[in-house]
């Protein structure tokens, strides 16, 4: 069993549209949470990074973090063709500075 | 504010070489963590630099070795090339805190044949 397991896609949806995208992890270990986008050809770029239970929003974007059912999300509201990209979660166990464990990413397609 | 800077942007060797990686970190930051990304994966972690020593290794052998220098920069250095080598090659820099967010680079994308 992978230590963070995500959904690859790919997910292709509508202009507007809300999106959900989730990953799940084993070792309750994990400490901090985060979520990145990678367009093609670039490197991944940090969108949201939490460290607790709960959500955290951030313009268009909401982070939810479950500890206790090991399971993270992140919804994008109003869903633009700029946001088509590959979307990575990522988690730092903790004290484990640069280790982060990476999901699969999942690909998101916007179509206008 | 340049952010992480990587080069060479991309580079084919043949196997069995010996490859260098260059890194320059985002201004402010002073770790350096290299990672390896194949196609259609999430990015898998090599090793971390600060203060100029290792401080933590990924499950990758020693063909990988790593150097930070004193104005922060860093090298990634694999020798003995395999075809399986081939990938992107992410910098990221943070500050030192163990948990402090880590910024990529665009990577360098090495080919393998």
């Amino acid at each position: 069993q992978k230590e963070v397991e995500q959904d690859p896609g790919p997910l292709s949806v509508p202009e507007g549209a809300i999106v959900s995208l989730n990953c799940t992890y084993s070792n309750s270990a994990f400490q901090y949470f985060m979520w990145y986008r990678q367009y093609s050809r670039k490197g991944p770029e940090l969108l949201m990074y939490t460290y607790s239970s709960g959500n955290k929003e951030d313009g268009r974007f909401t982070a939810q973090v479950d500890k206790s059912s090991k399971y993270i999300s992140l919804f994008i509201r109003d869903s633009q063709p700029s946001d088509s990209a590959t979307y990575l979660c990522a988690i730092l166990p903790y004290n484990q500075g640069g280790k982060l464990i990476f999901g699969q990413g999942t690909e998101l397609s916007v179509k206008p | 504010d340049a952010g992480v800077t990587q080069s060479p942007t991309h580079l084919i060797k043949t196997r069995g070489q010996q490859v260098t990686l260059r890194c320059s970190p985002k201004s402010g930051h002073d770790t350096v963590s290299w990672y390896q990304q194949a196609l259609g994966q999430g990015p898998q972690f090599i090793f971390q630099y600060y203060e100029e020593e290792e401080r933590q290794r990924g499950n990758f052998p020693d063909r990988f070795s790593g150097h930070q220098f004193p104005n922060y920069s860093s090298e990634l250095n694999v020798n003995a090339l395999l075809l399986g080598d081939s990938a992107l090659y992410l910098c990221a820099s943070s500050l030192g805190s163990v948990d402090s967010p880590l910024h990529f680079g665009n990577g360098t994308r090495l080919t393998v044949t």
